[in-house]
């Protein structure tokens, strides 16, 4: 059975700050991995995903997240944090070989960017 | 204009009332999905569908039906609405080939 842990309910940064935002999966088969942001009263937004093919994947307003398998990890990272980066981050795990292509989502790490 | 649309935005609704969620998508997919969010719990399935004719649970089905009237259109209705139904209600849709899944902006939704 698939499964996503979000480590962290709440991350505090300052603004410039690196981000990392945690998130571990339990897969029985080849995982797909998605990062979705979701901002204040928005649906939410693809940010990146892992599809097996390069383990760094560059997403959208200057994230990434590495793939580890050893480590079943999908981590989050951006450099430097805006004040538009606050917001929902879900880690979301799909087995690729599940015709139904069902996501399963991680219970969201909220990420609060102080001035 | 969106890819894909969600009515109401927001409902208010008191138990025991039947009231209905629609989505809409002008994207092509033909794969449409209906989940639930909870606070601190992530967004959970309800129903999914492959095309017209196909039509799956999820995990919480229990208390949900469905309807696809069309390609585009995916109905999700509450028969006789119970306060623990109250949450933030999400439609998503899919190409059949590909990975990403593509989000409404939600239904908000509280039972009385």
């Amino acid at each position: 059975a698939q499964s996503v842990t979000q480590l962290d309910s709440h991350v505090s940064v300052s603004e410039g700050t690196p981000v990392l935002l945690r998130c571990n999966y339990s897969s029985s088969y080849s995982p797909s991995l998605f990062w979705y942001v979701q901002h204040p009263n928005k649906g939410l937004q693809l940010l990146l995903k892992y599809t097996s093919a390069a383990t760094l994947v560059k997403g959208i307003n200057g994230f990434e997240a590495e793939f580890k398998k050893s480590e079943t990890s999908f981590h989050l990272t951006k450099p430097s944090a805006h004040m538009s980066d606050a917001a929902e981050y879900f880690c979301v795990v799909s087995d690729r070989m599940d015709s139904s292509y069902k996501l399963i989502f991680g219970s969201g790490t909220r990420l609060l960017v102080r001035p | 204009d969106a890819d894909v649309t969600q009515t109401p935005r927001n409902r208010i609704t008191k138990t025991g009332k039947r009231i209905m969620l629609e989505c809409s998508q002008t994207k092509g997919h033909d794969r449409m999905y209906w989940y639930r969010q909870d606070p601190g719990l992530g967004l959970r399935l309800i129903y999914y569908s492959f095309d017209v004719k196909d039509i799956n649970k999820g995990e919480i089905s229990d208390g949900y039906s469905v309807s696809r009237q069309a390609q585009a259109k995916f109905s999700l209705s509450l028969e006789s609405a119970i306060p623990n139904q109250t949450a933030l209600y999400f439609c998503a849709t899919r190409q059949g080939a590909g990975e990403t899944q593509y989000f409404g902006p939600g239904t908000r939704l509280l039972v009385l």
